[in-house]
C-alpha cells in the first residue's frame, strides 16, 4: 500500500529565502507525481506535475525534482514571497488508468514579511 | 474557461441525514473523481466515474455513493450522516486519455454534520 510523507510538516521563513519541501514514497512503482497549494479552506491548485520518466519539471519561481529509484521528490521555491504562505501537498499515481491519487498530510508554509 | 466548479460551498446537516454534492468538470474534461479531506491532512480518494460508470474506489463505506451524467458532470450522495463525514469534500476532473492525465480541482464543499 503506498503511503506517502512530507517533512517538515509545518515550516516559517523570512521573506526572500529560498527552501525545500520534501515528498516520500514507499512504492516507487509511480505512473507520475503532482505537487498541489491549497490555501486555507480552499481547492487545491495544481504547481508542478513530473511524470514517472521525468527528473525535474520548473514554472517560475518553483523547480520539482523527482527521484523514483528512492521514493523521494523535493519542491524548490526560490526567493520566497508572502504571498507563497499556503499548504503544499504532493500526490503519487500508480497508473494511467485511475485518478487514484494518494496524497501526503502536506507542508504548512508561513512567510514573513 | 471555467474551472472545476462545485456546489453547494457550504452545508450543515445533523447526523443521520443524507447529502448531495455536485461537481461540474472543466471544459474538456469527461473523468471525475472525489476526495474527502479531514482537517489537517491530506485528501483522501473516495471514487471516480468515467463514462457515467464508478471505475475506481478508495476504502470508503456504501454510505458514499455516486453518479456522472451525460454531460460529465457528478454528484456525491451520502446517506446517514455521522459526524467523522464533516470534511472538505472536493472533486478533480481530468480527461481520461491524456497521457498526463494532470488533475484540476475545484474549490471544495465544507459538510458540517452536527
Amino acid at each position: 500500500k503506498q503511503e506517502v510523507t512530507q517533512i517538515p510538516a509545518a515550516l516559517s521563513v523570512p521573506e526572500g529565502e529560498n527552501l525545500v519541501l520534501n515528498c516520500s514514497f514507499t512504492d516507487s512503482a509511480i505512473y507520475n507525481l503532482q505537487w498541489f497549494r491549497q490555501d486555507p479552506g480552499k481547492g487545491l491548485t495544481s504547481l508542478l506535475l513530473i511524470q514517472s520518466s521525468q527528473r525535474e519539471q520548473t514554472s517560475g519561481r518553483l523547480n520539482a525534482s523527482l527521484d523514483k529509484s528512492s521514493g523521494r521528490s523535493t519542491l524548490y521555491i526560490a526567493a520566497s514571497q508572502p504571498g507563497d504562505s499556503a499548504t503544499y501537498l504532493c500526490a503519487v499515481r500508480r497508473d494511467n488508468y485511475g485518478q487514484n491519487f494518494v496524497f501526503g498530510p502536506g507542508t504548512r508554509l508561513s512567510v514573513l514579511p | 474557461d471555467a474551472g472545476v466548479t462545485q456546489s453547494p460551498t457550504h452545508l450543515i446537516k445533523t447526523r443521520g441525514q443524507q447529502v448531495t454534492l455536485r461537481c461540474s468538470p472543466k471544459s474538456g474534461h469527461d473523468t471525475v473523481s472525489w476526495y474527502q479531506q479531514a482537517l489537517g491532512q491530506g485528501p483522501q480518494f473516495i471514487f471516480q466515474y468515467y463514462e457515467e460508470e464508478e471505475r475506481q474506489r478508495g476504502n470508503f463505506p456504501d454510505r458514499f455513493s455516486g453518479h456522472q451524467f451525460p454531460n460529465y458532470s457528478s454528484e456525491l450522495n451520502v446517506n446517514a450522516l455521522l459526524l467523522g463525514d464533516s470534511a472538505l469534500y472536493l472533486c478533480a476532473s481530468s480527461h481520461f486519455l491524456d497521457s498526463y492525465n494532470e488533475q484540476f480541482f475545484g474549490p471544495g464543499t465544507r459538510l458540517t454534520v452536527l
